[in-house]
Formats: structure tokens, C-alpha cells, sequence
């Protein structure tokens, strides 16, 4: 079946340290998203990417980086400059066509510091 | 940042009641409004995307509406099931940036049996 597989499902982080989770999609979906979730707020953007070799920053890619080599895979690197990782994590994919498109979620990652 | 508003927060109703949600987006530069389930320990899963003023979409017992001019949807599960209990979160495109997705808070619905 087609689908999002994000792994870590847990991650635990020591203070100075970078982590990487992981996205891969099999759905031959062009567009990729990283999204934070944070207890009683709404899914906030971290990067995009419409195609490979190319992404944008979301709404808070502070203390983030990315890379897109591949069209299946969108690793999402939190580095030591986020002070504040503790969240949920969630990647997403969808078809790029001009944004009327629904994404698809992964299970999410969820991140905690040592 | 533009701000998509959804009420209310929580809710809890009885099995076979029905019930609806709002969410309340900038109507100017508007692109597309998305309905999206999230049941606990699963990943969210779309239920709609609609894109024009005065859209209507159902799914089951689940329906949606738009009004793109006044800038909101309602969302509307008829005859609620356990199985509905789920945050149902509304996001928005606009025209200007429509590959960026802004989600809402979410509302949270329990259904009791």
C-alpha cells in the first residue's frame, strides 16, 4: 500500500546534539511538508518542497534545516540552535497542483530532550 | 502569519446527536479551505477540499460547507458515532502562496455512547 513512513515513532535528544528524522513517501507525490505540533496549538509549517532539489521555509524554520535529493525522501535535521525541540512532529506529501491538492499524513515522530 | 480560527475548541455530545463546527479564515486572497480528521494514535486523513464559494461537499454522515466571501466553513457530522470522536482541523491556502497549507487550532469532538 502506498503511503508515509516517518521513523523515528519516538527520538530523544541530548542538549548540543543534532537529530535527524526521517519521511519517505511511496505515493509519487511531488510536494513534501514538515509540520510541528505543540500541546493545544494547530499543525505549524517548517519547510516545504514542491520539487526535488528546491525547499522553502515555512512559519518557523529557525533552529531546522532540510535537504530533498530524492523525490520519496525529506529528512527534517533539528539542530542544536532549536532551543526549544520538544514536539510533535509531522511529515506530509501531496500532489503539486496549485495547493487544491489533500496532503497525506505520516504517523508522526515525537521528540523529547535528555 | 495569517490566523485560521476554529470553534469550538472541544465538544462533547451524545451518540446520535448531530452537531457542527466552525472555522473562520481570511476571506481576502483566498485559494482553497481543507477539512482534515485526526483520530488519536493515527495519522489525519482529508475529508474535503473545496475551493469555491458556496461549495458543498458530503461524506457519509459528514458534510462541509464554504462561504469564501465571509470567510467560513462549517462542518457538520449528522447522527454522531463514537467512531467520529476525533480534532477535525480546518486549513487554508491563499492565491498569493497556495502551496503553503495554514492549519487551525482544531476542534475536538467526543461522542459518548
Amino acid at each position: 500500500d502506498g503511503g508515509i513512513t516517518q521513523s523515528p515513532k519516538y527520538l530523544f535528544r541530548k542538549e548540543g546534539q543534532n537529530v535527524t528524522l526521517s519521511c519517505e513517501q511511496n505515493l509519487n507525490h511531488d510536494a513534501m511538508y514538515w509540520y510541528r505540533q505543540d500541546p493545544g496549538q494547530g499543525l505549524r509549517l517548517i519547510y516545504y518542497s514542491q520539487i526535488v532539489n528546491d525547499f522553502q521555509k515555512g512559519d518557523i524554520a529557525e533552529g531546522y534545516s532540510v535537504s530533498r535529493e530524492k523525490k520519496e525522501s525529506f529528512p527534517l535535521t533539528v539542530t542544536s540552535a532549536q532551543k526549544n525541540p520538544t514536539a510533535f512532529y509531522l511529515c506530509a506529501s501531496s500532489n503539486r497542483d496549485r495547493g487544491n491538492q489533500p496532503q497525506h499524513f505520516g504517523d508522526g515522530t515525537r521528540l523529547s530532550i535528555l | 502569519i495569517l490566523n485560521v480560527e476554529q470553534s469550538p475548541q472541544s465538544l462533547h455530545v451524545q451518540e446520535g446527536d448531530s452537531t457542527n463546527f466552525t472555522c473562520s479564515f481570511p476571506s481576502s486572497n483566498f485559494y482553497a479551505l481543507h477539512w482534515y480528521r485526526w483520530e488519536t494514535a493515527k495519522s489525519p486523513e482529508a475529508l474535503f477540499v473545496m475551493t469555491l464559494n458556496g461549495d458543498e461537499k458530503k461524506k457519509g454522515r459528514i458534510s462541509a460547507t464554504l462561504n469564501t466571501k465571509e470567510g467560513y466553513s462549517y462542518l457538520y457530522i449528522k447522527g454522531s458515532q463514537p467512531e467520529d470522536s476525533a480534532t477535525y482541523l480546518c486549513a487554508f491556502n491563499r492565491k498569493t502562496s497556495y502551496d503553503k497549507v495554514i492549519f487551525g487550532p482544531g476542534t475536538s469532538l467526543s461522542v459518548i455512547p
